[in-house]
């Protein structure tokens, strides 16, 4: 099971776009890389989900370096709504795969 | 998009009794569902995995005789927290994914137990 590194937390204002990076060095050709959002007393919530270069939503972007073993999650023009933690996983896409949560990253977001 | 719904969102419960937490995926199937507990500030921690008709895995360190698991039908996993005691207040997640495996995981909105 590929491990994730984020940084533990991160402060912004709102208004400004966050970048949030996720290592993941022992990732497998088969492994997808996926983020999910979670509030307090929430379980988790599918942001975006990628495999590599670039992809977009209507929340949030998605950047995969060619050799995968990193990614960044671009939240563009953050709000107070979007103080949350934020996991970055890889998933390998089958219904009995196993998803391991790392320790996440915690998002402040100042007025 | 798909959902999993969980049921109680919370319950409170004496020390010794056992609690019931339902787990149903509403328009998908899913042979396989999963099981997390989290504790305040800290990640989700994988549980075990519920296999429908057949017995659940659970991960190294998880009682399998404290925390039962039931995967009765591809919609429908429960967790039974035996002789709870006040160390097993947590919020417990379910997560699922259709049975096809071509989507995320979509994950339920917890269960807050509290054993007094």
């Amino acid at each position: 099971l590929a491990k994730t590194t984020q940084p533990i937390s991160m402060d912004s204002y709102e208004g400004q776009e966050v970048n949030i990076t996720c290592s993941h060095n022992n990732i497998a050709t088969n492994d997808y890389i996926t983020w999910y959002q979670q509030f307090p007393s929430q379980g988790p919530r599918f942001i975006i989900q990628g495999y590599k270069t670039k992809v977009t939503n209507e929340v949030a972007s998605l950047f995969i370096p060619a050799d995968r073993k990193s990614s960044t999650l671009s939240l563009p023009r953050v709000s107070l709504s979007d103080t949350a933690v934020y996991y970055c996983l890889v998933d390998w896409m089958d219904s009995s795969y196993k998803l391991i949560f790392g320790s996440g990253t915690r998002l402040l977001v100042r007025p | 998009g798909a959902v999993v719904s969980q049921h109680p969102s919370w319950v409170i419960c004496k020390s010794g009794t056992s609690v019931k937490i339902e787990c149903r995926s509403l328009d998908f199937q899913a042979t396989t569902m999963f099981w997390y507990r989290q504790f305040p500030k800290q990640s989700l921690m994988l549980m075990a995995t519920s296999n429908e008709g057949s017995k659940a895995t659970y991960e190294q360190g998880v009682e399998k005789d404290k925390f039962l698991i039931n995967h009765a039908s591809l919609t429908l996993s429960t967790l039974t927290v035996t002789s709870a005691h006040p160390e097993d207040s947590s919020f417990y997640i379910c997560s699922a994914r259709d049975v096809q495996g071509d989507t995320e995981a979509f994950f339920g909105q917890g269960t807050r137990l509290t054993v007094v």
